[in-house]
């Protein structure tokens, strides 16, 4: 079965500091992987997505992704945070049918001054 | 710009009453989503429905139904609200596979069942 685990539900850094939020997958056929965003009061919007192009994947607002298979991660990063980047970040995988995602629990980002 | 509305942002409700969660967008999509989100339990499906008139469960189905009787409204129904319900409810839509494209999310409707 399809499935996502963020390691670590909260993360702390200092703002110019590297963020680094984990995901690894369970998948039974190649799969499409997503991260998306929460921002305080509002929807999740769609960071950015893996579907096999290219194992490095670019998105919004200087985030980018590295698909690894051999260790079933899509770890998410940014080189230098910033106060705005303070949110809930949700790691997400296409389930087995193709039909619908799979969120993961949540990693809540703070960016301290 | 794109746009799914949620037709409520806050919403108590008392036990046992019937509870319907209303959700429209503007994109002409194929697919529409339900999911509720928890502290620490992240996003889980309820529903979802790739044309009008059909509807598929998801992971956590039991205590609602759906409707979507046009393309651009998809309605989260409760038929008997109980305080396990009382949750932050998301409705998504997307065009195309749904599991492969980008979700469009509401505001999200807080649904407090006392």
């Amino acid at each position: 079965a399809q499935s996502v685990t963020q390691l670590g539900s909260h993360v702390s850094v200092s703002e110019g500091a590297l963020v680094l939020l984990r995901c690894n997958y369970s998948s039974s056929v190649p799969p499409y992987l997503f991260w998306y965003v929460q921002y305080p009061n509002q929807g999740l919007q769609l960071l950015l997505k893996y579907t096999s192009a290219a194992t490095l994947v670019k998105g919004i607002n200087g985030f980018e992704a590295e698909f690894k298979k051999s260790e079933t991660s899509f770890h998410l990063t940014k080189p230098s945070a910033h106060m705005s980047d303070a949110a809930e970040y949700f790691c997400a995988v296409t389930n087995q049918a193709g039909t619908a995602l799979i969120f993961g629990k949540g990693t809540t980002l703070s960016v301290s001054s | 710009d794109v746009k799914v509305t949620q037709s409520s942002r806050y919403l108590v409700k008392r036990t046992g009453e019937k509870v319907f969660l209303e959700c429209v967008q503007d994109m002409d999509h194929e697919n529409m989503f339900w999911y509720r989100q928890d502290p620490g339990l992240g996003l889980r499906l309820i529903y979802f429905s790739y044309d009008v008139k059909m509807k598929e469960k998801g992971d956590i189905p039991e205590g609602y139904s759906v409707s979507r009787e046009k393309k651009e409204r998809f309605s989260l129904i409760l038929e008997s609200a109980s305080t396990n319900q009382t949750s932050m409810y998301l409705c998504a839509s997307s065009q195309g596979q749904g599991g492969n494209e980008k979700l469009f999310f509401g505001s999200g409707t807080q649904l407090s069942v006392l």
